[in-house]
């Protein structure tokens, strides 16, 4: 299975900045996935990354809120943008892992973002 | 659209002892897969078992297996022997096939006392 680094793990960030966090894979994938996870709740899709190509976002994730890029196959980075306490959060990449019969998805380790 | 219900927010159990999460899903789809994930306190989130809608047979991964009912639409894990390292967050979750799209229930937090 593939081996996702996520980082920062954790950050205090002042309302207004903006914050990026990194998504490394130790193999090439087609497409990256990004989740918030706000505190207490599930985790919910916001977009989905694909080499080349802009992001799709879900319902209620807008681009200038949360730019994503994606420049490689093992690379990926979200920003969140103009950040308000309400977006502390546990933030998420994902990828999907095919092959020998399996089919799922693995998760990098999580940035705990706390906006003050 | 797909929803997954998790009814049990907290559950806990004894060391050794077996326990079941319940998990219902909503769908208009036949072919689908089911995901049970665990996420302790470090964040990390942890595949603990996967199905296949097409298929009849309950998936097992050693202590952990589930009961697969389709027509019910109900996903249930249970944990035998449960370990103190048991202990943490589990998300049922659901994806469409062809969609690579994950979508999670409200997870039930499991603790598991000595």
């Amino acid at each position: 299975s593939a081996v996702i680094s996520q980082k920062p793990s954790r950050d205090i960030c002042q309302r207004g900045t903006s914050l990026t966090i990194q998504c490394q894979v130790d193999s090439q994938v087609t497409m990256m996935f990004w989740y918030r996870q706000q505190p207490g709740q599930s985790l919910t899709l916001i977009a989905t990354a694909n080499q080349g190509s802009e992001a799709t976002y879900e319902s209620g994730f807008v681009i200038d809120k949360f730019p994503i890029s994606r420049p490689n196959l093992t690379f990926s980075t979200l920003t969140v943008s103009n950040m308000s306490p309400e977006d502390s959060s546990i933030y998420l990449c994902s990828v999907v892992i095919t092959g020998s019969g399996s089919y799922g998805y693995t998760f990098g380790s999580g940035t705990r973002l706390t906006v003050v | 659209a797909q929803t997954v219900t998790q009814s049990q927010p907290e559950m806990s159990v004894q060391e050794a002892e077996t326990v079941t999460l319940s998990c219902t899903y909503d769908t208009s789809e036949s072919n689908y897969y089911l995901f049970w994930y665990k996420q302790p306190p470090s964040r990390q989130m942890i595949l603990v078992i996967r199905q296949e809608a097409y298929k009849q047979q309950n998936a097992t991964e050693n202590r952990f297996s589930v009961n697969f009912q389709k027509a019910a639409k109900s996903f249930s894990l249970k944990i035998s022997d449960s370990q103190l390292g048991d202990t943490a967050m589990y998300f049922c979750a659901f994806m469409k096939h062809n969609t690579d799209k994950l979508i999670f229930g409200t997870g039930t937090r499991l603790q598991v006392f000595p």
